[in-house]
């Protein structure tokens, strides 16, 4: 069966203090690994598309890679705007399969 | 250009009741689902809708969960009879055919569902 684990669930960081987000899978079939950005009481929000292990993509403080088994989120010198769940979800053929999140607040 | 809108936000109602939550996608965009995210949880695929057809029902409980896309635009996810286990919240997703592995799916707020 398909599973995605993230971890930490919880993420407490101080503003500029860097940290990741791991998100390891079991699924047979990857066609692509995806990260999304949750704020509270909001739907998820399409951050990156990862296909290949060793790909790398990045969005202002944010990059996202993948090895063969899971993929990492770094947070570079956050600041308070990046507190939101990060949710990572997995694609074989056709289904997406969610992992539970991870909730990262920052600090000022 | 305008987002997916759902409705209600909000709904609080008692076990055994009936619920009905709304979703217009996007426009053009053909594919739809439904997903229930309970607290704590990433979102869980109940139903995907490929035009007015059902393309994925697997984890859709049919016993109590319907749901319809009639003119393959907008939809609705119908709950009866719930139980306290149905607290949620439902997500629907839309995204343009053929871009699934770009994985950007398109969500809308949320309805928040409360069973006592």
């Amino acid at each position: 069966e398909d599973q995605v684990t993230q971890s930490p669930e919880a993420l407490r960081l101080q503003e500029g203090e860097s940290s990741s987000l791991n998100c390891s899978y079991t699924v047979s079939g990857l066609r692509g690994l995806f990260w999304y950005r949750q704020d509270p009481g909001k739907g998820p929000e399409f951050l990156f598309t990862l296909y290949s292990a060793g790909e790398e993509k990045e969005k202002e403080r944010l990059k996202a890679t993948l090895t063969k088994k899971e993929s990492f989120l770094h947070i570079t010198a956050p600041k308070p705007e990046d507190s939101a769940t990060y949710l990572c979800a997995a694609l074989n053929d056709y289904k997406l399969s969610f992992g539970a999140g991870t909730t990262v607040t920052v600090r000022a | 250009e305008a987002g997916v809108a759902q409705s209600p936000r909000y709904k609080i109602i008692e076990k055994r009741q009936s619920v009905a939550f709304w979703c217009n996608p996007i426009s053009g965009h053909a594919t739809l689902y439904w997903y229930q995210q309970i607290l704590g949880q990433g979102p869980k695929l109940l139903i995907q809708f490929q035009n007015n057809g059902v393309v994925d029902d697997s984890q859709l409980p049919k016993d109590r969960f319907s749901a319809e896309r009639l003119k393959g635009v907008d939809s609705t996810l119908k709950i009866q009879p719930a139980k306290l286990e149905d607290s949620a919240v439902y997500l629907c997703a839309s995204r343009v055919p053929g871009q699934l592995l770009t994985g950007e799916l398109f969500f809308g707020e949320g309805s928040r569902l409360t069973v006592l």
